[in-house]
């Protein structure tokens, strides 16, 4: 397993402003996973950080909204930036330690922007 | 279609019932299917993986999976109240083992 500290728990933000989360795992791991989950829905793949290389966004996000940074093998940040309104959202962090076969997620960021 | 199908609920099943989820899939190459709960403002938690064809038991969890029907479901045998949640199956893609694609969640109630 995993212990993962997610911080911060939540944060209500100003349209405009950037929000940065950070995801902490108690071991090493080679890929990091940010997930979108907003009001009433499932959970959205919005990247995948790799220690040293550039993140790899799923199909609707871009690194000017979304940039990531993974500087070790147990920390991974996550910006929102430029937020409106419908950046309101869970957002979440989840790795895959181990043969990769389970995954765990962090306690999840839990933004309004107003 | 959507990759991965729910039915978004509610299921409600009395204590002690047995209550069944059902999840299907439209990527023929999945690999690894999982059962995750989630409470009300919380994070997920993982209760169930499988990857093989047939049936995995997990304490009151039973995870079964068909691979040609492309259909994976979950049965909690002695419902109880605590087991009322939004339950969420995800697969892994054909490229990836660990990028997840979820469901919208079925939101199970049982009732004391």
């Amino acid at each position: 397993s995993a212990v993962i500290s997610q911080k911060p728990s939540r944060d209500i933000c100003q349209r405009g402003t950037s929000l940065t989360i950070q995801c902490q795992v108690d071991s090493q791991v080679t890929m990091m996973f940010w997930y979108r989950q907003q009001p009433g829905q499932s959970l959205t793949l919005i990247a995948t950080a790799n220690q040293g290389s550039e993140a790899t966004y799923e199909s609707g996000f871009v690194i000017d909204k979304f940039p990531i940074s993974r500087p070790n093998l147990t920390f991974s940040t996550l910006t929102v930036s430029n937020m409106s309104p419908e950046d309101s959202s869970i957002y979440l962090c989840s790795v895959t330690p181990g043969d990769g076969r389970e995954a765990f997620f962090g306690q999840g960021t839990r933004l309004t922007v107003v | 279609q959507k990759e991965v199908e729910q039915n978004s609920g509610p299921l409600s099943v009395p204590e002690g019932a047995i209550a069944s989820l059902n999840c299907t899939y439209s990527d023929r190459g999945s690999q690894s299917f999982f059962w995750y709960r989630q409470y009300s403002g919380k994070s997920p938690e993982l209760i169930m993986f499988i990857y093989s064809n047939g049936d995995k038991e997990d304490g009151r969890f039973t995870a079964q999976l068909n691979k040609a029907s492309q259909y994976v479901s979950l049965l909690i045998r002695d419902s109880q109240p605590s087991d009322s949640a939004t339950y969420l199956c995800a697969v892994t893609r054909n490229t990836g083992f660990q990028k997840l694609v979820f469901g919208t969640g079925t939101r199970l109630l049982v009732s004391p």
